[in-house]
C-alpha cells in the first residue's frame, strides 16, 4: 500500500510568514511529485511539481524534494490570507501518470 | 487550452436510485482520465482511470462503475446507489506530463 503522509494540521500562521508544509512518501519509485491547493468547496488546483533533488521556486512558492530520504515539502513566502487552503501532497504512484493523494494540510494565515 | 466539464454540479439522490456523472475534455487529444472521490473527511481515492476509448482500470472494488464511449469522455455509473457513495466526485485529466488537472467536480448526496 503506498502511502502519503502529511504533516498534522491544521496550520496557522500571520500574514507575511513563510508557511512550511511537509510531506512523505512510501514509494521509492516515485520520480514526479505534485502540489495542489484546494479552497474548501472546491476542486484540487495544481500549483508545483517537482521531478529533480533540490528546490523549486516559482514566485512565492518553492517545492523541495529529497527523494533519498522520501520528503517532499512546499514553502510559502509572505503568506496572505487568500493562500487559506488545503494543500495536498501528490507522489506519482506508476504508469499511466496516476498519483497518491495525502489527505492535505490545512492553512489558515491570520490577517 | 484545456478545458474540463462536469456535470451536475450537485445532485441528491435516494438510495437505490441509479448514477450517471459526465465529464468531457476539450483542447486535447488521447488524454488519461481519472475519477476520484472525495468523501467528508477523507483524502481522494482514485475508483477509475482510462488511457483510451473503452479502456477502463478500476482501482477499488465497490457499485460504481465507468465508461470512456469517445476520446475525451468518461463517465461514471452506479445501477443502485449506496449511502456510502455520497462525496465530491472529481474527473481529472492527463496529457504528455504527469499532471493531472481537475474539473469542477459534482457535489453527490444520498439519501
Amino acid at each position: 500500500q503506498k502511502e502519503v503522509e502529511q504533516n498534522s494540521g491544521p496550520l496557522s500562521v500571520p500574514e507575511g510568514a513563510i508557511a512550511s508544509l511537509n510531506c512523505t512518501y512510501s514509494d521509492r519509485v516515485s520520480q514526479s511529485f505534485f502540489w495542489y491547493r484546494q479552497y474548501s468547496g472546491k476542486s484540487p488546483e495544481l500549483i508545483m511539481s517537482i521531478y529533480s533533488n533540490g528546490d523549486k521556486e516559482d514566485g512565492r512558492f518553492t517545492a523541495q524534494l529529497n527523494k533519498a530520504s522520501q520528503y517532499v515539502s512546499l514553502l510559502i513566502r509572505d503568506s496572505q490570507p487568500s493562500d487559506s487552503a488545503t494543500y495536498l501532497c501528490a507522489p506519482e504512484s506508476g504508469a499511466n501518470s496516476k498519483l497518491t493523494f495525502g489527505k492535505g494540510i490545512t492553512l489558515s494565515v491570520r490577517p | 487550452s484545456q478545458t474540463i466539464h462536469q456535470w451536475p454540479a450537485t445532485l441528491v439522490q435516494p438510495v437505490g436510485s441509479p448514477l450517471s456523472l459526465e465529464c468531457t475534455v476539450e483542447g486535447t487529444s488521447n488524454p488519461n482520465l481519472y475519477w476520484y472521490r472525495q468523501a467528508a473527511g477523507r483524502g481522494l481515492q482514485l475508483l477509475f482511470y482510462s488511457v483510451g476509448i473503452g479502456q477502463i482500470s478500476s482501482e477499488v472494488p465497490q457499485n460504481l462503475s465507468a465508461s470512456r464511449p469517445q476520446d475525451r469522455q468518461f463517465i461514471l455509473s452506479s445501477k443502485k446507489l449506496l449511502l456510502s457513495d455520497s462525496g465530491f466526485y472529481l474527473c481529472a485529466w492527463s496529457g504528455l506530463g504527469n499532471e493531472q488537472f481537475f474539473g469542477p467536480g459534482t457535489r453527490l448526496t444520498v439519501l
